[in-house]
């Protein structure tokens, strides 16, 4: 049972575009959620994160929006550059807790 | 560098041998989690540990798993009798408190032969 869904697997933007991913999940008691970035053989780096008491976080390029009544949430690059290929996972926790439940990522692909 | 260190970064088992992996949280950080992630999946949460103190293990195998924070020392998540299924990036995180941002290591890539 997928809690935390990212539907698109792969995603390609040209450079200086918004790149958005997107993220839905099925468990109303999640009120944490989390966007990190991955490249190949490293770790995921925390990118932003935003709570369920607030619907939009912006961190330099990169915005969180979260729609609780969709059970969604989205990340907007903008504008996107080609260091911004990598795989992107989504995560989210109830209760601020440690267990962080993880999505599948999207590989986001920025052309030059 | 001041970030969460693993290692190793690449390990070759036989099945039935036993893996070994350490994690030296990044400085400051008294809260550490390990997960797993298998190919074409995402990360999936294994066990949370604070110094000397299993918090929580809920994502761990019954068997063959274990994991230890010494007073001293790294993290070590230890899997005796690997088998083939065991093969899978193993990630270690580190946080300054329960309800902060989890920070990674760059993993251990387990392969069984």
């Amino acid at each position: 049972d997928q809690q935390v869904k990212q539907n698109s697997p792969s995603l390609s933007v040209q450079e200086g575009r918004i790149s958005i991913l997107n993220c839905d999940y099925t468990n109303s008691m999640f009120d944490y959620f989390l966007w990190y970035k991955k490249y190949p053989a490293e770790g995921p780096t925390f990118l932003i994160s935003i709570s369920s008491i607030k619907d939009k976080n912006e961190d330099g390029r990169f915005t969180v929006f979260l729609n609780k009544s969709a059970k969604h949430l989205s990340l907007h690059i903008v504008p996107s550059q080609p260091g911004d290929s990598a795989v992107y996972f989504c995560a989210a926790s109830a209760g601020l807790t440690y267990k962080y439940i993880f999505g599948t990522g999207t590989r986001l692909k920025v052309l030059a | 560098n001041a970030g969460v260190m693993q290692n190793p970064r690449h390990l070759v088992r036989r099945r039935g041998q036993e893996a070994r992996l350490r994690c030296s949280p990044m400085k400051g950080h008294s809260h550490v989690y390990w997960y797993r992630q298998l190919p074409e999946e995402g990360l999936k949460f294994m066990v949370y540990l604070q110094k000397e103190n299993i918090i929580d293990e809920s994502g761990m195998p019954k068997e063959r798993f274990s994991a230890e924070f010494p007073k001293e020392g790294p993290s070590i998540l230890r899997i005796q009798q690997v088998v083939r299924g065991d093969s899978a990036a193993y990630f270690c995180a580190s946080s300054p408190g329960e309800g902060e941002p989890q920070h990674f290591g760059d993993g251990t890539r387990l392969s069984i032969l």
